[in-house]
């Protein structure tokens, strides 16, 4: 069954601090990797997308990782800021679909002053 | 910089009643979508649509559902009798493409609560 699971389920740091988030899928075939910033009662924003061959992708503050071998991939926050509050859902594409994505459940994020 | 609308932010209706969610996608987009997500969970696909035609759909989107581009701008969810299981956020996406590299844009998304 495809599916995305992701750690931790909430997380709260210090402002100023950085953070990893993890994201393990057993979606197949696979086509790309995204990772989704939602503030809350707000739509999903794009991070970063990755396919197949890119190992890291910045944005920013964001950098994200993946291990295609072992379905893994990180997204890493430095030195956060109280705007990074928000959910981050990790959401995989299927190859053989062009438009249906598999979401995870997201690591809910709170930064502290 | 374009974004993708929605209209309401928040609907109430009644078990049974018909409502229409609205979205007016990214101008230049080709291929739009719903999703939905119910409070504390996942974000679900419902549908996806491409030249005035469903390119694919979820088990969700049963009979009760259909969507519609009525004109040359908006993009519209209809739910025929709702139930109260039918409360969540939906969400309107669009993209340029549907190639796997391609951007979804998201809405703000509607809050429909069924009573």
């Amino acid at each position: 069954k495809n599916q995305v699971e992701q750690s931790p389920q909430s997380l709260i740091i210090l402002e100023g601090k950085n953070c990893t988030l993890q994201c393990n899928y057993t979606v197949s075939p696979f086509s790309n990797l995204r990772w989704y910033k939602q503030d809350t009662g707000r739509g999903p924003v794009s991070l970063t997308i990755m396919t197949f061959s890119e190992n890291t992708k910045s944005n920013g503050r964001y950098t994200a990782t993946l291990d295609a071998d072992t379905k893994q991939s990180s997204l890493h926050i430095t030195a956060s800021q109280l705007s990074d509050s928000a959910s981050y859902i990790c959401v995989v594409s299927l190859l053989d679909s062009n438009y249906q994505l598999i979401w995870g459940a997201g690591t809910k994020l709170i930064i502290k002053p | 910089e374009p974004e993708v609308t929605q209209t309401p932010s928040h609907q109430v209706t009644q078990m049974g009643q018909e409502v229409i969610l609205r979205c007016v996608p990214i101008s230049n987009h080709l291929y739009f979508y719903w999703y939905r997500q119910i409070l504390g969970q996942k974000v679900e696909f419902l549908v996806s649509f491409y030249n005035n035609e469903i390119s694919e759909k979820s088990e969700i989107f049963d009979d009760q559902f259909s969507v519609e581009r009525p004109d040359g701008s908006n993009f519209t969810l209809k739910i025929r009798s709702t139930k109260l299981e039918d409360s969540a956020m939906y969400f309107c996406a669009s993209s340029e493409g549907k190639s796997a590299t391609y951007e979804q844009y998201f809405g703000p998304g509607t809050r429909l609560t069924v009573t």
